[in-house]
């Protein structure tokens, strides 16, 4: 069984770049053939689905937020990551890493506030 | 970018059926847009409750299920319970990205 757990800062400042890392446990990434994604929620409001990556580094952006985000993965790490750049007080969001394929495993969410 | 449309809330009385629908932009919703269902409830993480238009996880209820209907995906709620209320989110798939729907807000009363 999969587990996923997202982690960094819990406030960035305004354009600066947000960095989260989500750790994979349960299983080797490198065996299995899935994408990993991220998704955000604002206060309040619905999801927003960033961006995936599988194994091999191939990636898939929000079309929205493509010129902002990057997604990279380290299977070494059992890791992958989610930068996003010049943020605003609009990226305020809980993320959540998943695995995309079949989304059967969601991490709990971490609170990424934007603020000077 | 496409926009996916859901009815903001509904509202189901205990054990009974209603249907939660989800519409895209683009034109009628396939199972090329490979239809995802989450349930949320307040203060948790999303739960994926259907993917690929019907498939569903060994945790996913009995009395839901999806399907394709009037060219937009559907999820069912059959026998309604209390804690089926939640807010629920559709995600379609177009050849590359996903798009959530806005959600819908469901109120077993």
């Amino acid at each position: 069984q999969l587990q996923l757990q997202e982690s960094g800062p819990g406030l960035v400042k305004p354009s600066e770049t947000l960095s989260l890392t989500c750790t994979v446990s349960g299983g080797s990434m490198s065996s299995k053939s899935y994408y990993w994604g991220w998704i955000r929620q604002p206060p309040g409001r619905g999801l927003e689905w960033i961006g995936k990556i599988y194994n091999s580094g191939s990636t898939q952006y929000n079309p929205s937020l493509r010129s902002r985000v990057t997604i990279s993965v380290d299977t070494s790490k059992n890791q992958f990551s989610l930068k996003l750049t010049s943020v605003t007080a609009a990226d305020t969001a809980v993320y959540y890493c998943v695995v995309d394929t079949f989304m059967a495993h969601w991490g709990q969410g971490t609170l990424v506030t934007v603020s000077s | 970018q496409a926009v996916v449309t859901q009815e903001p809330s509904l509202t189901v009385s205990p054990g009974g059926t209603v249907t939660l629908t989800c519409g895209s932009s683009t034109g009628a919703v396939t199972s090329g847009h490979y239809p995802y269902w989450f349930q949320q409830k307040p203060g948790q993480a999303p739960r994926t409750l259907i993917y690929d238009t019907n498939n569903k996880h060994s945790w996913t209820p009995a009395r839901f299920s999806g399907s394709l209907l009037g060219g937009k995906a559907a999820l069912t709620l059959s026998g309604a319970q209390p804690e089926d209320e939640a807010d629920y989110y559709c995600l379609l798939y177009y050849n590359g990205p996903r798009v959530f729907g806005g959600g819908t807000n469901l109120t077993v009363l």
